[in-house]
């Protein structure tokens, strides 16, 4: 059974750096895309980016490149999502997802979601 | 690249038909005919019912069914139920090297 299992709900301060995971499982991992979507508070799904844990190609979204990092641990089937400085903006559910294509076309499998609050 | 049209919200009676409209250009939905819907239940994360214009992944409900007509797709809900409660996004490819967009929603209520 394929799973996406998300890392727990975060509450930060503006200019803190943050990581959170997705751990896959039940599918080979360095096979698919795997990939991030935000949903800020009331709103809908925007792609931010997505990478091939294979080889570690990495494409992302032009509204979220430069300001996030995504990454992959073949070793531990983990996807990553990192920020270096937080702003209150980026207060929104995290969801990660695997898609068929790198354009984040046919996202047939999608985490529980993160929580992610930034706050003074 | 601007998100998909939807109606912000449905309603119908349980048993009732509702139908959702995703309105695109001829540049995402009318172009390639790679439409996906999904169903986002109150507090949950999306969940993949409809690719390709009217596939349905494993499990999901013949109740559910797709269609596109020029630069509009479509989603109909048939014999609605309480369960199908949720929001709709539908999503179409564009190309190999821009991201999809997402639909702007719908919420879907049964009375």
């Amino acid at each position: 059974e394929v799973q996406l299992v998300q890392s727990g709900a975060e509450v930060k301060k503006p200019g803190e750096s943050l990581k959170i995971s997705c751990k896959a499982s039940g599918y080979s991992f360095t096979g698919y895309w795997i990939g991030w979507v935000r949903q800020m508070p009331g709103k809908g799904l925007e792609w931010m980016g997505v990478i091939y844990p294979g080889d570690s190609d990495t494409t992302y979204s032009p509204s979220f490149q430069g300001q996030v990092t995504i990454s992959a641990d073949k070793s531990s089937n983990t996807a990553y999502l990192q920020w270096s400085s937080l702003r209150a903006s980026d207060s929104a559910m995290y969801y990660c997802a695997r898609p068929s294509l790198r354009s984040g076309y046919l996202a047939d499998y999608w985490g529980q979601g993160t929580l992610v609050t930034v706050s003074s | 690249q601007s998100a998909l049209t939807q109606p912000p919200s449905v309603s119908g009676s349980p048993g009732q038909s509702v139908t959702i409209s995703c309105t695109g250009t001829s540049s995402d939905v009318g172009s390639y005919h790679r439409v996906s819907w999904y169903q986002q239940p109150p507090g949950a994360a999306p969940k993949l019912i409809i690719y390709e214009v009217n596939n349905r992944p494993s499990g999901v409900p013949f109740r559910f069914s797709g269609s596109v007509s020029g630069n509009t797709a479509s989603l109909t809900i048939s014999g609605l139920r309480a369960e199908d409660e949720a929001d709709y996004y539908c999503s179409s490819y564009i190309s190999s090297s821009t991201f999809e967009v997402f639909g702007t929603g719908t919420k879907v209520t049964v009375l």
